[in-house]
């Protein structure tokens, strides 16, 4: 019962160079999130998805871009990479449309930083 | 818009002793309020939820917290804390009951146990 599996957990950039960062999910949850964490600004989110499909931004998507081409995939890329960028992402998922209710399932996160 | 705020940055008690966390919120309507855990180097683990009902919940690893709507407050309480308790605490609401809806992380407590 994995959850929502996050990869890489650790990575290391040079500004400028890109990435892309990958969420699973093997719930059948319709909807998908991409957070950043930083120091005493809690979880602040940069974009999600309500399906296969779709994206829509959240409230820091600048510098980021995501697709959802598989139900089960959500992916978070930088094209280029800026020190700003160094944080702690996470991504979560929920069943649907409820989820402000549910609450949401999150995966264990991936420390980047730009150097 | 829902928003929430958890007043304490950092919190220290002794092993033993009595814990409460504030969060307080932000939203016209009657909200949906979430606790979640975070130690070090995890995701976000969800320690109970409040929709409807019972203003008192209960959760899970000894945590409930109360919902009290005159004081747009939901404090995080636990009668004993044990040194396995020392890690991140933050507040959500949620809001609405469409693909729209999202929930807003407080930018959290962190809990210090002292042997």
């Amino acid at each position: 019962n994995a959850g929502v599996t996050q990869t890489p957990k650790f990575r290391v950039l040079k500004t400028g160079q890109s990435m892309t960062l990958l969420c699973a999910q093997d719930m059948n949850h319709e909807y998908m999130y991409w957070y950043r964490q930083d120091p005493g600004m809690g979880l602040r989110l940069i974009h999600y998805s309500v399906g296969e499909g779709t994206t829509a931004k959240g409230e820091v998507p600048d510098g980021y871009n995501v697709s959802r081409l598989k139900k089960q995939n959500f992916l978070l890329g930088l094209e280029s990479a800026a020190p700003s960028q160094t944080s702690v992402y996470f991504c979560a998922s929920s069943p649907g449309v409820a989820s402000a209710i549910y609450g949401y399932t999150f995966g264990s996160g991936t420390r980047l930083t730009v150097v | 818009a829902q928003s929430v705020t958890q007043p304490d940055i950092h919190i220290t008690v002794s092993e033993g002793a009595s814990l409460e966390l504030r969060c307080n919120y932000s939203y016209g309507a009657t909200p949906y309020l979430f606790w979640y855990v975070q130690s070090p180097g995890q995701g976000l683990q969800l320690l109970l939820k409040y929709f409807s009902g019972d203003t008192l919940v209960q959760g899970i690893k000894g945590f409930e917290a109360e919902f009290k709507r005159s004081q747009s407050s939901f404090n995080l309480r636990k009668p004993s804390v044990h040194w396995s308790d020392a890690a991140e605490y933050f507040c959500a609401v949620g809001a609405g009951y469409s693909s729209a809806s999202k929930i807003i992380f407080g930018s959290g407590t962190r809990l210090s146990i002292r042997p």
